[in-house]
């Protein structure tokens, strides 16, 4: 699985949007980008997960590069329960490739 | 829909111990769970993969014999951990595959184990 780059922490006024970016200069052709959160002391929840086309769902959206090197998570209006470990991953979306390895991500922290 | 749930969700043990934690797919069949550990300030790192059925695949580094693991039905796995030391305490975590929605490989997580070895 190709390896990410992501900010350790960033900081989201109340209401406003959170954009979070993710490197992904080695990516292959058959890679997805998947994004997960974890809030402090639970399990990790899914996001949302994309190839090359933009994805949106009812959490957020995610914004794929057209070279595909790196990609950005949108929380449109952050609020307080939006305060979590977020994580980029990225990896084969078939049957036998089912590992998830996690990096550090990116400690979003949404204030009042 | 895709639940999973683990049971204890917090558990306090004497060191030289066994504890057992049980993972549950509620809603749908886990051909495939995974389980982490994570400690204090630290990402998730992967312990072993299990399949129904078969015997799990534990990662590099993670003692078989210490950390059992079964995989007995399409909705539950359980985590043994055998002879606990204080090291051992950490957040452990499963994950499992919805083996019905092919093309789909998204995990689901469960709200996680947190033991505390004494």
């Amino acid at each position: 699985d190709a390896k990410t780059t992501q900010p350790p922490s960033m900081d989201c006024a109340e209401g406003r949007a959170a954009n979070l970016p993710c490197n992904h200069s080695t990516i292959s052709g058959n890679e997805y980008v998947y994004w997960y959160r974890q809030i402090h002391s639970q399990g990790p929840q899914y996001i949302i997960h994309g190839l090359k086309n933009n994805e949106t769902n009812e959490m957020a959206s995610l914004i794929i590069t057209e070279d595909r090197k790196s990609s950005t998570l949108i929380l449109p209006h952050a609020t307080l329960r939006d305060t979590a470990v977020y994580y980029c991953i990225v990896r084969l979306s078939q049957t036998g490739a089912n590992n998830l390895f996690f990096g550090t991500g990116t400690r979003l922290t949404v204030i009042p | 829909g895709a639940v999973v749930s683990q049971h204890p969700s917090w558990v306090i043990c004497k060191s030289g111990t066994s504890v057992k934690i049980e993972c549950r797919s509620l809603d749908f069949q886990a051909t495939t769970m995974f389980w982490y550990r994570q400690f204090p300030k630290q990402s998730l790192m992967l312990m072993a993969t299990s399949n129904e059925g078969s015997k799990a695949t534990y990662e590099q580094g993670v003692e078989k014999d210490k950390f059992l693991i079964n995989h007995a039905s399409l909705t539950l796995s359980t985590l043994t951990v055998t002879s606990a030391h204080p090291e051992d305490s950490s957040f452990y975590i499963c994950s499992a595959r919805d083996g019905g929605r092919p093309g789909h490989n998204e995990q689901f997580f469960g709200p996680g184990t947190r033991l505390t070895v004494l």
